[in-house]
Protein backbone atom coordinates (compact mmCIF):
# COMPACT_ATOMS: atom_id res chain seq x y z
CA UNK A 1 0.00 0.00 0.00
CA UNK A 2 1.41 3.42 -1.23
CA UNK A 3 -0.65 5.69 0.94
CA UNK A 4 0.38 9.27 0.19
CA UNK A 5 2.92 9.85 -1.90
CA UNK A 6 4.61 13.18 -2.78
CA UNK A 7 7.17 13.90 -5.34
CA UNK A 8 9.91 15.32 -5.11
CA UNK A 9 11.10 14.76 -1.68
CA UNK A 10 13.83 17.82 -2.04
CA UNK A 11 13.65 20.62 -4.36
CA UNK A 12 15.90 24.34 -4.63
CA UNK A 13 14.19 27.04 -6.51
CA UNK A 14 15.08 30.43 -7.31
CA UNK A 15 13.16 33.56 -6.73
CA UNK A 16 10.94 33.48 -9.50
CA UNK A 17 10.62 30.31 -10.83
CA UNK A 18 7.76 27.92 -10.64
CA UNK A 19 6.83 24.54 -9.50
CA UNK A 20 4.44 21.99 -8.77
CA UNK A 21 4.22 19.67 -5.88
CA UNK A 22 2.86 16.45 -6.67
CA UNK A 23 0.11 14.24 -4.63
CA UNK A 24 -1.47 11.23 -5.06
CA UNK A 25 -3.18 8.70 -2.69
CA UNK A 26 -4.63 5.37 -3.41
CA UNK A 27 -7.15 5.13 -1.01
CA UNK A 28 -9.78 6.90 -2.74
CA UNK A 29 -10.27 9.64 -0.23
CA UNK A 30 -12.50 12.25 -0.56
CA UNK A 31 -10.69 14.84 1.81
CA UNK A 32 -7.34 15.88 0.76
CA UNK A 33 -5.05 18.92 1.88
CA UNK A 34 -1.72 20.89 1.81
CA UNK A 35 -0.19 22.18 4.53
CA UNK A 36 3.25 23.88 4.93
CA UNK A 37 5.32 23.15 8.32
CA UNK A 38 8.21 26.54 8.81
CA UNK A 39 11.23 25.63 11.16
CA UNK A 40 10.42 24.55 14.79
CA UNK A 41 6.95 25.47 13.94
CA UNK A 42 3.60 23.63 13.51
CA UNK A 43 1.73 22.98 10.41
CA UNK A 44 -0.57 25.33 8.67
CA UNK A 45 -3.41 24.43 6.18
CA UNK A 46 -2.94 25.98 2.42
CA UNK A 47 -5.50 24.64 0.46
CA UNK A 48 -8.29 21.68 0.77
CA UNK A 49 -10.12 19.90 -1.44
CA UNK A 50 -12.94 17.55 -0.30
CA UNK A 51 -13.47 15.85 -3.79
CA UNK A 52 -12.80 16.28 -7.67
CA UNK A 53 -13.50 19.33 -8.68
CA UNK A 54 -13.61 21.29 -5.60
CA UNK A 55 -11.11 22.99 -3.60
CA UNK A 56 -11.02 25.86 -1.32
CA UNK A 57 -8.65 28.15 0.70
CA UNK A 58 -6.67 27.18 3.64
CA UNK A 59 -5.63 29.97 6.51
CA UNK A 60 -2.21 30.85 4.19
CA UNK A 61 -3.40 30.53 0.68
CA UNK A 62 -1.42 33.66 -1.17
CA UNK A 63 1.08 32.50 -3.65
CA UNK A 64 -0.14 28.60 -3.77
CA UNK A 65 -2.71 27.32 -6.86
CA UNK A 66 -4.34 24.11 -6.20
CA UNK A 67 -6.41 21.41 -8.91
CA UNK A 68 -8.17 18.36 -8.30
CA UNK A 69 -9.40 16.61 -11.44
CA UNK A 70 -9.18 13.36 -10.02
CA UNK A 71 -9.35 11.95 -6.81
CA UNK A 72 -6.25 10.27 -6.45
CA UNK A 73 -4.42 13.70 -7.49
CA UNK A 74 -4.04 16.93 -5.66
CA UNK A 75 -0.78 19.05 -6.93
CA UNK A 76 0.10 22.27 -5.33
CA UNK A 77 1.37 25.22 -7.54
CA UNK A 78 3.95 28.51 -6.70
CA UNK A 79 3.83 30.46 -10.05
CA UNK A 80 6.42 32.79 -8.43
CA UNK A 81 8.75 31.31 -5.86
CA UNK A 82 9.88 33.94 -2.52
CA UNK A 83 11.92 33.32 0.04
CA UNK A 84 8.89 33.13 2.56
CA UNK A 85 7.51 30.04 0.86
CA UNK A 86 11.01 28.05 1.78
CA UNK A 87 9.28 25.29 3.84
CA UNK A 88 8.28 21.48 4.49
CA UNK A 89 5.21 20.88 2.61
CA UNK A 90 2.59 18.11 3.53
CA UNK A 91 -0.17 16.29 1.84
CA UNK A 92 -2.64 14.68 4.00
CA UNK A 93 -6.03 12.77 2.85
CA UNK A 94 -8.85 11.20 4.95
CA UNK A 95 -12.29 9.45 4.21
CA UNK A 96 -14.03 11.57 6.54
CA UNK A 97 -16.52 10.89 9.46
CA UNK A 98 -13.92 9.43 12.19
CA UNK A 99 -11.28 8.78 9.85
CA UNK A 100 -7.80 9.54 10.67
CA UNK A 101 -5.36 11.49 8.37
CA UNK A 102 -2.72 9.68 6.28
CA UNK A 103 0.00 12.53 5.66
CA UNK A 104 3.19 12.11 2.97
CA UNK A 105 6.74 12.34 3.65
CA UNK A 106 6.79 15.66 2.83
CA UNK A 107 9.03 17.66 0.07
CA UNK A 108 11.50 20.38 1.49
CA UNK A 109 11.42 23.33 -0.68
CA UNK A 110 14.12 25.92 -0.36
CA UNK A 111 13.63 29.41 -2.30
CA UNK A 112 17.05 31.69 -2.54
CA UNK B 1 -10.88 30.35 15.22
CA UNK B 2 -9.16 28.09 17.09
CA UNK B 3 -6.30 28.12 18.84
CA UNK B 4 -3.79 25.29 19.92
CA UNK B 5 -0.98 26.42 22.69
CA UNK B 6 1.96 24.51 23.69
CA UNK B 7 3.78 25.83 26.83
CA UNK B 8 7.09 23.62 26.94
CA UNK B 9 9.45 23.94 23.68
CA UNK B 10 11.80 21.44 24.82
CA UNK B 11 11.27 18.43 27.33
CA UNK B 12 13.87 16.00 28.12
CA UNK B 13 13.44 12.37 30.28
CA UNK B 14 15.64 9.42 30.64
CA UNK B 15 14.98 6.19 29.82
CA UNK B 16 12.00 4.05 31.12
CA UNK B 17 10.69 7.36 32.96
CA UNK B 18 7.60 9.21 32.42
CA UNK B 19 6.93 12.47 31.02
CA UNK B 20 4.20 14.97 30.77
CA UNK B 21 3.83 17.49 27.42
CA UNK B 22 0.86 19.90 27.96
CA UNK B 23 -1.29 21.20 25.88
CA UNK B 24 -4.18 24.03 26.02
CA UNK B 25 -6.78 24.80 23.33
CA UNK B 26 -9.37 27.53 23.09
CA UNK B 27 -12.64 27.29 21.22
CA UNK B 28 -16.55 27.79 21.36
CA UNK B 29 -17.66 24.76 20.03
CA UNK B 30 -18.82 21.86 22.31
CA UNK B 31 -17.85 18.99 19.63
CA UNK B 32 -14.22 18.56 18.11
CA UNK B 33 -11.00 16.18 17.98
CA UNK B 34 -8.20 16.50 19.93
CA UNK B 35 -4.76 15.06 18.36
CA UNK B 36 -1.22 14.07 19.25
CA UNK B 37 1.05 13.73 16.80
CA UNK B 38 4.96 12.84 16.89
CA UNK B 39 7.23 14.03 14.37
CA UNK B 40 10.73 12.07 14.32
CA UNK B 41 14.05 13.31 12.21
CA UNK B 42 12.54 11.58 9.40
CA UNK B 43 10.02 14.34 9.25
CA UNK B 44 6.90 11.79 8.80
CA UNK B 45 3.89 12.55 10.78
CA UNK B 46 2.57 9.47 12.60
CA UNK B 47 -0.81 9.87 14.76
CA UNK B 48 0.14 8.72 18.96
CA UNK B 49 -3.73 9.48 20.14
CA UNK B 50 -7.31 10.50 19.34
CA UNK B 51 -9.74 11.81 21.82
CA UNK B 52 -13.60 13.26 21.02
CA UNK B 53 -14.52 15.61 23.09
CA UNK B 54 -17.73 14.10 23.49
CA UNK B 55 -16.10 10.88 25.38
CA UNK B 56 -15.26 11.48 29.59
CA UNK B 57 -12.58 8.41 29.16
CA UNK B 58 -9.34 9.60 28.59
CA UNK B 59 -7.89 7.83 25.56
CA UNK B 60 -5.00 5.53 25.86
CA UNK B 61 -2.54 3.86 23.39
CA UNK B 62 -0.69 1.64 25.13
CA UNK B 63 2.49 3.43 27.02
CA UNK B 64 0.67 6.69 25.90
CA UNK B 65 -2.44 8.14 27.30
CA UNK B 66 -3.94 11.75 27.79
CA UNK B 67 -5.69 13.51 30.11
CA UNK B 68 -8.50 15.73 28.57
CA UNK B 69 -10.17 18.29 30.96
CA UNK B 70 -12.67 19.71 28.69
CA UNK B 71 -13.97 22.63 31.05
CA UNK B 72 -10.05 23.33 31.63
CA UNK B 73 -8.93 23.26 27.83
CA UNK B 74 -6.26 21.65 28.54
CA UNK B 75 -5.47 18.31 26.58
CA UNK B 76 -2.04 16.68 28.26
CA UNK B 77 0.08 13.49 26.78
CA UNK B 78 1.94 11.26 29.00
CA UNK B 79 4.20 8.74 28.09
CA UNK B 80 5.51 5.99 30.29
CA UNK B 81 8.01 4.07 30.11
CA UNK B 82 10.12 6.13 27.67
CA UNK B 83 12.08 4.52 24.96
CA UNK B 84 15.13 5.93 22.85
CA UNK B 85 12.69 5.65 19.46
CA UNK B 86 10.20 8.22 21.52
CA UNK B 87 12.48 11.10 20.96
CA UNK B 88 11.07 13.46 18.43
CA UNK B 89 8.67 16.80 17.72
CA UNK B 90 5.43 15.91 19.43
CA UNK B 91 2.22 18.43 18.31
CA UNK B 92 -0.94 18.78 19.71
CA UNK B 93 -3.56 19.72 17.29
CA UNK B 94 -7.43 20.13 17.31
CA UNK B 95 -10.11 19.82 14.89
CA UNK B 96 -13.57 20.37 14.20
CA UNK B 97 -15.63 17.46 12.55
CA UNK B 98 -18.49 19.35 10.95
CA UNK B 99 -19.29 20.09 7.83
CA UNK B 100 -16.03 20.32 5.15
CA UNK B 101 -14.09 21.07 8.45
CA UNK B 102 -13.05 17.64 8.94
CA UNK B 103 -9.36 17.20 8.55
CA UNK B 104 -8.57 20.94 8.89
CA UNK B 105 -6.26 20.77 11.59
CA UNK B 106 -4.99 23.52 13.84
CA UNK B 107 -1.49 22.60 15.66
CA UNK B 108 0.23 23.91 18.68
CA UNK B 109 3.72 25.23 18.21
CA UNK B 110 5.21 21.84 19.28
CA UNK B 111 7.34 20.12 21.81
CA UNK B 112 10.88 18.32 21.09
CA UNK B 113 11.26 15.70 23.48
CA UNK B 114 14.85 13.96 24.00
CA UNK B 115 15.05 10.69 26.13
CA UNK B 116 18.23 10.31 26.86
CA UNK B 117 19.67 6.64 27.94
Amino acid sequence: NAGVTQTPKFRILKIGQSMTLQCAQDMNHNYMYWYRQDPGMGLKLIYYSVGAGITDKGEVPNGYNVSRSTTEDFPLRLELAAPSQTSVYFCASTWGGSSPLHFGNGTRLTVT
Amino acid sequence: AQTVTQSQPEMSVQEAETVTLSCTYDTSESNYYLFWYKQPPSRQMILVIRQEAYKQQNATENRFSVNFQKAAKSFSLKISDSQLGDTAMYFCAFMNPGGTSYGKLTFGQGTILTVHP
